[in-house]
């Protein structure tokens, strides 16, 4: 079963500064993509960035970065510079390679103070 | 290019009652995806459609949700009776393929309060 974990409800950085959201997966398919969606509170969900599992390096897109591990399941995204527009839910999610199914993470809160 | 659009915005309706969202895919996209987003949590996948086969249903409380996409394009959700536990956001996305890893497009999403 495929499986999403976001342990962090809620987090706080200062402007400028860099946080790191962190999401663990767990899933039998030996080949599977990542993603990061940011939800602002208007509710539309936007696509950040997208890691798949056979990449080597990880994925970057502008202040956004996934620090993918493999071996531990994890693929933590990584924001730097934060900017006051950057609060908002971060969900993570994996698609499987049976089906595109997508598997959603409960999400973390995240907070820009100025 | 046009994104997902969705309709209602938003919805009010008693319990027992009777309601449909509509989603309009971006053109071309052969997958569409419904998801239930309750306050606080992330979305859930409802029901997935290839085309207009259905490829995943598996999550879709059956006795009082369906869904439909009737010539592989616009798709409409439907809650009857709906209950207290339905209040939530229905998220409607598409996929361009089958291909692995695409990135999935979100409508708006219509939010609903059963009352």
């Amino acid at each position: 079963a495929q499986k999403i974990t976001q342990t962090q409800p809620g987090m706080f950085v200062q402007e400028k500064e860099a946080v790191t959201l962190d999401c663990t997966y767990d899933t039998s398919d030996p080949s599977y993509g990542l993603f990061w969606y940011k939800q602002p509170s208007s509710g539309e969900m936007i696509f950040l960035i997208y890691q798949g599992s056979y990449d080597q390096q990880n994925a970057t897109e502008g202040r956004y970065s996934l620090n993918f591990q493999k071996a531990r399941k994890s693929a933590n995204l990584v924001i730097s510079a934060s900017q006051l527009g950057d609060s908002a839910m971060y969900f993570c999610a994996m698609e499987g390679n049976t089906g595109n199914q997508f598997y959603f993470g409960t999400g973390t809160s995240l907070t820009v103070i100025p | 290019e046009a994104g997902v659009a969705q309709s209602p915005r938003y919805k009010i309706i008693e319990k027992r009652q009777s309601v449909a969202f509509w989603c309009n895919p971006i053109s071309g996209h052969a997958t569409l995806y419904w998801y239930q987003q309750i306050l606080g949590q992330g979305p859930k996948l409802l029901i997935q459609f290839q085309n207009n086969g259905v490829v995943d249903d598996s999550q879709l409380p059956k006795d009082r949700f369906s869904a439909e996409r009737l010539k592989g394009v616009d798709s409409t959700l439907k809650i009857q009776p709906a209950k207290l536990e339905d209040s939530a956001v229905y998220l409607c996305a598409s996929m361009a393929g089958r291909e692995l890893y695409n990135e999935q497009f979100f409508g708006p999403g219509t939010r609903l309060t059963v009352l």
